[in-house]
């Protein structure tokens, strides 16, 4: 069965204290992994797609990178901004999944 | 460019009601989407539209339906609203729907209570 999930569900972080948000998918035939931010009473916001494993892109504090089972988010020295709701959603011959998402919390 | 809007934001029904859900873009997008959020759920979508003059359902179709009117708008309809319909709805649009790889963009969302 096709489906993505992502860990932690919440995730709590000091600023400027560095972590990673994890998303592992089974889905057929990857074609395409995305990465979306979402702020409460919001709707997504995309950030990034992934095409291939090994494939990295970056934007400001955040890195996704892509291996053959797993997506991850890195948050570089994260602020108080950063806080939100991560989604990552990927896509297989047609269709797309999306996780839950993690809850990041950045404290000041 | 305003991106993806929604009308309405929020909206209140009662079992039976019927209402329609507006959205439209301006990214000469030629593909869009109706999402519902529920807590612990994840996006699911409910139906979507590869391009002007076509529709087809998604994970989630039963009691809606759905018009494409014209390149920019794409509405949701609620025949007979149920409690279970209870859910934040979500419109968004892409350049293309082909295998799913291209970015999605998302209205603000419309927050629907059936009592």
């Amino acid at each position: 069965e096709d489906q993505v999930t992502q860990s932690p569900e919440a995730l709590r972080l000091q600023e400027g204290e560095s972590s990673s948000l994890n998303c592992s998918y089974t889905v057929s035939g990857l074609r395409g992994l995305f990465w979306y931010r979402q702020d409460p009473g919001k709707g997504p916001e995309f950030l990034f797609t992934l095409y291939s494993a090994g494939e990295e892109k970056e934007k400001e504090r955040l890195k996704a990178t892509l291996t053959k089972k797993e997506s991850f988010l890195h948050i570089t020295a994260p602020k108080p901004e950063d806080s939100a709701t991560y989604l990552c959603a990927a896509t297989g011959a047609n269709n797309l999944f999306f996780g839950t998402g993690t809850r990041l919390t950045v404290i000041p | 460019n305003a991106g993806v809007t929604q009308t309405p934001k929020f909206q209140v029904l009662k079992t039976g009601q019927s209402m329609t859900l507006q959205c439209a873009q301006d990214m000469n997008h030629n593909s869009m989407y109706w999402y519902r959020q529920d807590p612990g759920m994840g996006l699911r979508l409910i139906y979507y539209s590869a391009s002007e003059g076509t529709t087809d359902k998604g994970e989630v179709p039963n009691g809606y339906n759905v018009s494409r009117l014209n390149k920019r708008e794409f509405s949701l309809r609620l025949e007979s609203a149920a409690p279970s319909q209870t859910s934040v709805y979500f419109c968004a649009s892409s350049e293309f729907a082909s295998g799913s790889i291209y970015e999605q963009y998302f209205g603000p969302g419309t927050r629907l209570t059936v009592t």
